[in-house]
């Protein structure tokens, strides 16, 4: 059975780099045939797509955060990883990691990333 | 970046009922799209996709019918555990956009 697992600071300061690892056990990122993503929901809203990376490492970032996030994978570890650079108070929100074929079959547990002094 | 729009934002119905979802995307996704199911604390989680298609483990009384820029996802009857919020996602091209969400609520 395929599972994600998030992890990674739960604050943030303003103006730091947020960073989340996924971790994925049950299937091998290398192997398999899909994208593998990160999508973001601020307390009490909807859901917002990061962004993705291929385990060769092309990656499709969201337009509206492409300068500052970056996505990178370590098939090694099988975990592949998120950076937001100059966070800010916006950014405060449950961040998911999810495999992804088109859609989005298998989630993590998401963690929430609060960005305050 | 296609806009996918959901209606109604909130929705009360009794435990029996059947409910109607409706999403809207702003240009057409042909049939590109997927619903996903999410509660309190908990991961969202997929239903259907390819507009139609249940996803593995859903029950047949979630069914989604549309294509181009108009769909609709049905609960014949529904559960206590059906209660929760619904959102639709295009999957057409990058980037990925989900609608606002649809609650459904017990009346």
């Amino acid at each position: 059975q395929l599972q994600l697992q998030e992890s990674g600071p739960g604050l943030v300061k303003p103006s730091e780099t947020l960073s989340l690892t996924c971790t994925v056990s049950g299937d091998s990122i290398s192997s398999s045939s899909y994208y593998w993503g990160w999508i973001r929901q601020p307390p009490g809203k909807g859901l917002e797509w990061i962004g993705n990376i291929y385990y060769s490492e092309s990656t499709y970032i969201n337009p509206s955060l492409r300068s500052r996030v970056t996505i990178s994978v370590d098939t090694s570890k099988n975990q592949f990883s998120l950076k937001l650079s100059s966070a800010t108070a916006a950014d405060t929100a449950v961040y998911y990691c999810a495999r992804e074929w088109e859609f989005f079959d298998y989630w993590g547990q998401g963690t929430l990333v609060t960005v305050s002094s | 970046e296609k806009v996918m729009t959901q209606s109604p934002a909130t929705l009360s119905v009794s435990p029996g009922e059947r409910a109607t979802l409706s999403c809207r995307a702003s240009e057409s996704v042909s049939i590109k799209l997927a619903w996903y199911q999410q509660k309190p604390g908990q991961a969202p989680r997929l239903l259907i996709y390819d507009a139609s298609t249940r996803a593995t483990g859903i029950p047949a009384r979630f069914s989604g019918s549309g294509s181009g820029t108009e769909f609709t996802l049905t609960i014949s009857s529904l559960q206590s555990e059906d209660f929760a919020v619904y959102y639709c996602q295009q999957f057409y091209n990058w980037p990925r956009t989900f609608g606002q969400g649809t609650k459904v609520e017990v009346k």
